[in-house]
């Protein structure tokens, strides 16, 4: 069990928004930096969020993230098919003294 | 441009030991502290170690803490895993990731170590 929250999977039609919640505690998400992955199928996974809300260049614009008290979201509009991967939050676990990530969501887009 | 290729993977059995490797190009290597994460089959990212540019900053993910070594040669612009008495829960595609100080700014493509009597 991941020691962050993720919902395994959100689903939408091709041009409308979709978010995906991470949910951790005070001890990572509540004060530390989260940064978000796209993994698409076969491939390594890819920044897409870091330091809770910028894009690193070359990533649009209709990726938007987030983070509240212990709960972090990345935000997609304009869906496309090729969006479809499986996500993954990460965030540093000052408990731990270590990384942890989210179990992961599979975004389908229908 | 950023390129990392990892290499030392292979089928090895319970209890046995691999090492693997990260060639790393393209930007300062000493600069940068680096990350091994890996992936189990059908599993999620799980990350596995961080070592600092100068060497002087190592940390390990409980689950491989006592078993595995980071370490680096900066004059070789690689970075290594020492992994000891592997398990078959090892099993995995290991990668290795550059540091953005608090995200994981580039990934090589992988390699497999797969832990099989």
């Amino acid at each position: 069990q991941s020691v962050l929250t993720q919902p395994p999977s959100v689903s939408a039609a091709p041009g409308q928004k979709v978010t995906i919640s991470c949910s951790g505690s005070s001890s990572n998400i509540g004060n530390n930096y989260v940064s978000w992955y796209q993994q698409l199928p076969g491939t390594a996974p890819k920044v897409l969020i870091y330091e809770n809300n910028k894009r690193p260049s070359g990533i649009p614009d209709r990726l938007s993230g987030s983070k509240s008290g212990t709960s972090a979201t990345l935000g997609i509009t304009g869906l496309q098919t090729g969006d479809e991967a499986d996500y993954y939050c990460a965030t540093w676990d000052s408990s731990l003294s270590g990384v942890v990530f989210g179990g992961g969501t599979k975004l389908t887009v229908l | 441009e950023v390129h990392l290729v990892e290499s030392g993977g292979g089928l090895v059995q319970p209890g046995g030991s691999l090492r693997l490797s990260c060639a790393a190009s393209g930007f300062t290597f000493s600069s940068y502290s680096m990350n091994w994460v890996r992936q189990a089959p059908g599993k999620g990212l799980e990350w596995l170690s961080y070592i600092s540019g100068g060497r002087s900053t190592i940390y390990y993910a409980d689950s491989v803490k006592g078993r595995f070594t980071i370490s680096r040669d900066n004059a070789k612009g690689s970075l290594y895993l020492q992994m000891n008495n592997l398990s078959a829960e090892d099993t995995a595609l290991y990668y290795c990731a550059t540091d953005g100080g608090s995200y994981f700014s580039s990934w090589g493509q992988g390699t497999q170590v797969t832990v099989s009597s």
